[in-house]
């Protein structure tokens, strides 16, 4: 995952615009990868996952893509609400490891502004 | 359910002093976890558990204990408080290997 350094990349969205969260992450092996949604004060939540032999997952409003060639994972949200502001992080695993150990990125801060 | 339960949820610390942290999960998980999470880093594994009775080490296991008496329960201890552990520590659970982890809410720790 990513590593940030002390202060966390910011981006600022108009409430109703969509809003685009990247991750590069470090390991050509890993083949599952999460996306969390950390609010302040509380613990991260699943928002949704892919896996390696997908390049594009849809849930309700989130899209993931993956691109395995330059090791890139995005997170698009639709129509961005002010509940939408959080940290957002992406996870990594290899599935050769049996212990399901993942790699955390630091995140990124999403503001959304009514 | 309730979910991934932590508690306490905030703790202030001398350095030298002793406590253990208690996570409790009722979706009969095999698998926990405990992570701790720092400033602008992401969650770094402290030790896990793939079952009860069952502990092994993550990346960053000094000065930690950990304990798995039954499945439901994953008990962190730190046997002497140290300012670097100073930290926001989560606990997580996991069907098995393959499936995502579900986090509790954190346990705030302060070491003076």
């Amino acid at each position: 995952g990513e590593s940030v350094g002390l202060h966390l990349p910011t981006l600022s969205v108009q409430e109703g615009d969509n809003s685009i969260i990247n991750c590069a992450y470090s390991n050509s092996a890993s083949d599952y990868f999460i996306w969390y949604k950390q609010e302040s004060g509380k613990g991260p939540q699943f928002i949704i996952d892919i896996r390696s032999n997908m390049d594009k997952r849809q849930g309700q409003r989130v899209t993931v893509l993956l691109n395995k060639t330059v090791k890139h994972l995005s997170l698009q949200i639709a129509a961005t609400q002010p509940g939408d502001s959080a940290v957002y992080f992406c996870a990594e695993k290899d599935s050769r490891y049996n212990f399901n150990k993942f790699y955390f990125g630091s995140g990124t801060k999403l503001n959304v502004k009514p | 359910n309730a979910g991934v339960t932590q508690t306490p949820k905030f703790r202030v610390l001398k350095t030298g002093q002793s406590m253990t942290l208690l996570c409790a999960q009722d979706m009969n998980h095999e698998y926990m976890y405990w992570y701790r999470q720092d400033p602008g880093m992401g969650l770094r594994l402290i030790h896990y558990s793939v079952g009860e009775g069952t502990t092994a080490k993550g990346e960053v296991p000094d000065g930690y204990n950990v304990s798995r008496l039954k499945k439901q329960n994953f008990l962190l201890g730190l046997e002497s408080a140290a300012p670097s552990q100073t930290s926001v520590y989560f606990c997580a659970s996991s069907w098995d290997s393959t499936t995502e982890q579900y986090f509790g809410p954190g346990t705030r720790l302060t070491v003076t």
